[in-house]
């Protein structure tokens, strides 16, 4: 079945340093979308990708969608204590576009 | 603009009890999800309603979990009877339709199993 694989699992960076998790599909995508949980909290939306080799920034987030439809990356510049968290992608693939397939997610933490 | 309500937020049962979870999605939305969250991994998806039908629910332990939204608009899911390895954080998620939309997570049950 379809897998959905993140990496890295953990990353520990100092304020200031940049940070970039990847989102790998064993199967091509219709769409991908990332979230955001803080700890304790639910997932928040933050954005998606639908077209090959697309790339859309948030501020200092930049999120990338591979060409071939089969993996994202979300780069972080100059993180901030406010972006500890973990984030996750998610992807539905064009087979199945009703079923969507949560990555394990990259906890991200920030030394002040 | 409310967003998505669940209920209860915590719960502790034994195992072999039931338990049941609720949640109403944001006004207007089609499409409502169950997940299941396990301390440290991602959300798996339980199941996915369309309107009150069942779009996606392959994931769902049939044996032991059901779920249902009978109006379209909030929806319950149940345990029963309850195994240690349920414990997890059932999320509720909603959106205007489905395909190429976000969602919108509800704050999750906590449920222990003991």
């Amino acid at each position: 079945g379809q897998q959905v694989m993140q990496i890295p699992q953990y990353q520990h960076v100092q304020e200031g340093e940049d940070f970039t998790t990847y989102c790998n599909s064993s199967t091509t995508l219709s769409n991908i979308q990332w979230y955001k949980q803080r700890p304790g909290g639910h997932p928040v939306f933050l954005i998606q990708l639908v077209k090959s080799g697309e790339v859309k920034k948030q501020k200092r987030l930049t999120f990338q969608f591979g060409e071939a439809k089969k993996n994202s990356s979300l780069h972080i510049t100059a993180t901030q204590t406010t972006d500890v968290g973990t984030y996750f992608c998610a992807g539905s693939s064009r087979s199945s576009a009703s079923k969507i397939i949560f990555g394990s997610g990259t906890r991200l933490s920030i030394r002040p | 603009e409310a967003g998505v309500a669940q209920s209860p937020r915590y719960k502790i049962i034994e195992k072999r009890q039931s338990v049941a979870f609720w949640c109403n999605p944001i006004s207007g939305h089609a499409t409502l999800y169950w997940y299941q969250q396990i301390l440290g991994q991602g959300p798996k998806l339980l199941i996915q309603f369309q309107n009150n039908g069942v779009v996606d629910d392959s994931q769902l332990p049939k044996d032991r979990f059901s779920a249902e939204r009978l109006k379209g608009v909030d929806s319950t899911l149940k345990i029963q009877p309850a195994k240690l390895e349920d414990s997890a954080v059932y999320l509720c998620a909603s959106s205007f339709d489905r395909g190429t939309y976000e969602q919108y997570f509800g704050p999750g049950t906590r449920l222990t199993v003991t």
